[in-house]
C-alpha cells in the first residue's frame, strides 16, 4: 500500500524560514512532488525530486533521500502569502497516478 | 493556454438528485485525472484516463460514481444518486504523461459540491 506522512500544521514568522517533512512508504518509488494550496484554491505545482539531493527554486527547495523514504520542503525568507497547505505526492511504480499526503498547512505570523 | 477548465464551479443539490461535474484538460495533454478533496480524507484520486480511456477507477468509492471520457476535451463525473457524504471538493487534473517533469499534473479550479 501506500502511506504517506506530514505534520498538520506549523507556525513561523515572516522572513524566517521553515521546513516542511514528508516520510513515505510505496510500492515502488518514481518521482515526488511537492504541491501548494493556498485556501479555497486548487493545488499548484511546486517541486519535484526523483534523485537524491536538493532541488533549489528561488526561495523554495526540496530534498530527496530514497534510502530513507524522507523528503522535505524548504521554504526561505517567509512571506505571508506563504501561509497555505503544502502536500507532498509520490509516484509509485505501476501507472501514472500520484499518491497525496495529507498536506502540512503553514500560518505565517507577522 | 487556458488551463484546466471545470464546471460548475460550485452546485448545490438535494439528496438523490443527480449530479454532473464536467472537465476540460489542458489541450495536448494525454493524462486526465479525477480527485475529491475533504477535510477529513485529503485528495483521494478517483479515477484517471489515459488517451480517454480509464486506466485506473479503483478509488471511485461505489457504484453511484461513474466517469467518462468520451473526446480528448471532454469528461464528466456523474454522481446518481447523490448523498450528503459526498460533499467535497472535486478536481480535475491533466498532465503530458511523459517522464518526470512532465508527470507534472496540472489542476482545475475545482467544483464545491454540497448535498443537503
Amino acid at each position: 500500500g501506500q502511506n504517506i506522512d506530514q505534520p498538520t500544521e506549523m507556525t513561523a514568522t515572516e522572513g524566517a524560514i521553515v521546513q516542511i517533512n514528508c516520510t513515505y512508504q510505496t510500492s515502488g518509488f518514481n518521482g515526488l512532488f511537492w504541491y501548494q494550496q493556498h485556501a479555497g484554491e486548487a493545488p499548484t505545482f511546486l517541486s519535484y525530486n526523483v534523485l537524491d539531493g536538493l532541488e533549489e527554486k528561488g526561495r523554495f527547495s526540496s530534498f530527496l533521500s530514497r534510502s530513507k523514504g524522507y523528503s522535505y520542503l524548504l521554504l526561505k525568507e517567509l512571506q505571508m502569502k506563504d501561509s497555505a497547505s503544502y502536500l507532498c505526492a509520490v509516484k509509485g511504480a505501476a501507472g501514472n497516478k500520484l499518491t497525496f499526503g495529507g498536506g502540512t498547512r503553514v500560518l505565517v505570523k507577522p | 493556454d487556458a488551463g484546466v477548465i471545470q464546471s460548475p464551479r460550485h452546485e448545490v443539490t438535494e439528496m438523490g438528485q443527480e449530479v454532473t461535474l464536467r472537465c476540460k484538460p489542458i489541450s495536448g495533454h494525454d493524462y486526465l485525472f479525477w480527485y475529491r478533496q475533504t477535510m477529513m480524507r485529503g485528495l483521494e484520486l478517483l479515477i484517471y484516463f489515459n488517451n480517454n480511456v480509464p486506466i485506473d477507477d479503483s478509488g471511485m468509492p461505489e457504484d453511484r460514481f461513474s466517469a467518462k471520457m468520451p473526446n480528448a476535451s471532454f469528461s464528466t463525473l456523474k454522481i446518481q444518486p447523490s448523498e450528503p457524504r459526498d460533499s467535497a471538493v472535486y478536481f480535475c487534473a491533466s498532465s503530458t504523461g511523459g517522464q518526470g517533469l512532465q508527470e507534472t499534473q496540472y489542476f482545475g479550479p475545482g467544483t464545491r459540491l454540497l448535498v443537503l
